[in-house]
């Protein structure tokens, strides 16, 4: 089955600098790739996704990078700010029938003034 | 709209007693998928349903855990008996089929404790 792999496990970032966060899978089927941010306490909310017939795409200060050679994909947050702080997951799936998500451990990214 | 939900929120149970968690997904969407987060490790997926029936079970630990969904609408899992390593937070999410099916909304968890 999917493995995927996600690091750093933590980052912790000066306000207004940029984070990236990568992620490796394993299965070449996978097409699908979502971000999900999650802030303490609450749910796991969708900010970005990529299908693998993109090699890049970009929403104001966030872009995901996918290499499907390499089989990894990034997140890159620009001019952090501390709303930005929370625990970020990339997940892998096929699309179609098979859709369940296989999910990375999870960085935990902290913002500083 | 409104957004899946789940109930309860937070549940403290003896080990071998039984627990019973509720996910009501977003009105119309029919895919509805089950996920588990233990101790701060990966969330891990458990089941898929479409509708009524039960796509992919293949994340279910073992047979202590049933999960249903009658009439297609809310699901509910039940767990029993519940065992220290059960504890976790219990995700719900949905998405519909046509069009974006693979956008899954999640809802805000249910945090199962076993002592």
């Amino acid at each position: 089955g999917e493995n995927v792999e996600q690091h750093p496990s933590t980052l912790s970032v000066q306000e207004g600098d940029s984070a990236v966060i990568k992620c490796t899978y394993s299965d070449s089927a996978s097409n699908y790739f979502p971000w999900y941010k999650q802030e303490l306490g609450k749910r796991p909310q969708l900010i970005i996704d990529i299908r693998s017939n993109v090699g890049e795409k970009k929403d104001q200060r966030i872009a995901v990078t996918l290499n499907k050679t390499a089989k990894h994909f990034s997140l890159h947050i620009t001019e952090t700010q501390p709303e930005d702080s929370a625990v970020y997951f990339c997940a892998a799936s096929r699309t179609g029938t098979a859709s369940k998500l296989t999910f990375g451990t999870g960085t935990r990214l902290q913002v500083t003034l | 709209e409104a957004g899946v939900t789940q109930f309860p929120s937070h549940s403290v149970i003896e080990k071998g007693q039984t627990v019973t968690l509720r996910c009501d997904p977003i009105s119309g969407h029919d895919n509805l998928y089950w996920y588990r987060r233990v101790m701060g490790k990966e969330i891990k997926f458990l089941l898929h349903f479409v509708k009524e029936s039960k796509q992919d079970e293949s994340g279910m630990p073992n047979n202590r855990f049933l999960a249903e969904r009658t009439g297609g609408t809310y699901s509910t899992l039940k767990v029993q008996p519940a065992e220290l390593e059960d504890s976790g937070v219990y995700f719900c999410a949905s998405s519909q089929t046509g069009g974006s099916t693979d956008t899954q909304y999640f809802g805000p968890g249910t945090r199962l404790t076993v002592l």
